[in-house]
């Protein structure tokens, strides 16, 4: 069954801005992660976050986890037309990954 | 270089005629997984697998049948294809469960 819900389901914005999405899911997790997937391709893994953790940075990634939510965000600062694509939050719960149905992002040249 | 090879890319077949769609990793991952992609529905696991001659069902596992007798490989097999099983296939892999995947490039799927 689909843990995660991603928020909002599509977003389009001009290059240069952030790019902020949500995932919310329903019950406790080991892990949550977050991939991008291009167009129809495999799935690229962008940043894992363990369940003790609050907060983490990758490039011009930042991904938050509140577990008393049971919420993670995952924010793109100063986006490019190359991060056009579909973005997937996972998350693990009893060794298995469960994927949401993703949000869709559009960068305006 | 650390991949997962799945085959064909692209499968068109009709209804009831068997299908072996193949999956391979070279990173020596202990476990390894099978999704579906549909519109607006997400990723949806099929079967996964924690290790060799271990194996077990995911999500959505009716029509579907795999095997791990070999640490690198993890075959999705359709013995009775449906239209209903139209759809983009992944296979992905991980040192063990709950950890970063590796997808494949996918398998899109037409039964007709």
């Amino acid at each position: 069954s689909q843990q995660g819900e991603e928020d909002p389901q599509a977003l389009s914005i001009q290059e240069g801005e952030n790019a902020t999405m949500n995932c919310s899911y329903k019950t406790s997790i080991n892990n949550l992660q977050w991939y991008r997937q291009n167009s129809g391709r495999g799935l690229v893994h962008l940043i894992l976050i363990r369940s003790n953790e609050r907060e983490k940075h990758s490039g011009r990634l930042r991904v938050t986890l509140d577990t008393s939510k049971k919420s993670s965000s995952l924010l793109i600062t100063a986006s490019r037309a190359a991060d056009t694509a579909s973005y997937f939050c996972a998350t693990d719960n009893d060794y298995k990954l469960s994927f949401g149905a993703g949000t869709t992002v559009t960068v305006r040249a | 270089e650390a991949q997962v090879t799945q085959n064909p890319r692209y499968l068109i077949t009709v209804t009831g005629k068997k299908l072996t769609v193949t999956c391979s990793q070279n990173m020596n991952h202990e476990y390894m997984s099978w999704y579906r992609q549909d519109p607006g529905l997400g990723l949806r696991q099929i079967y996964y697998s924690m290790n060799v001659e271990v194996t077990d069902k995911g999500d959505v596992p009716e029509g579907y049948k795999v095997s791990r007798k070999e640490k690198r490989n993890f075959p999705l097999i359709l013995e009775s294809p449906s239209p209903n099983q139209t759809s983009l296939y992944f296979c992905a892999s991980s040192s063990r469960g709950g950890e970063k995947l590796f997808f494949g490039s996918g398998t899109q799927l037409s039964v007709l």
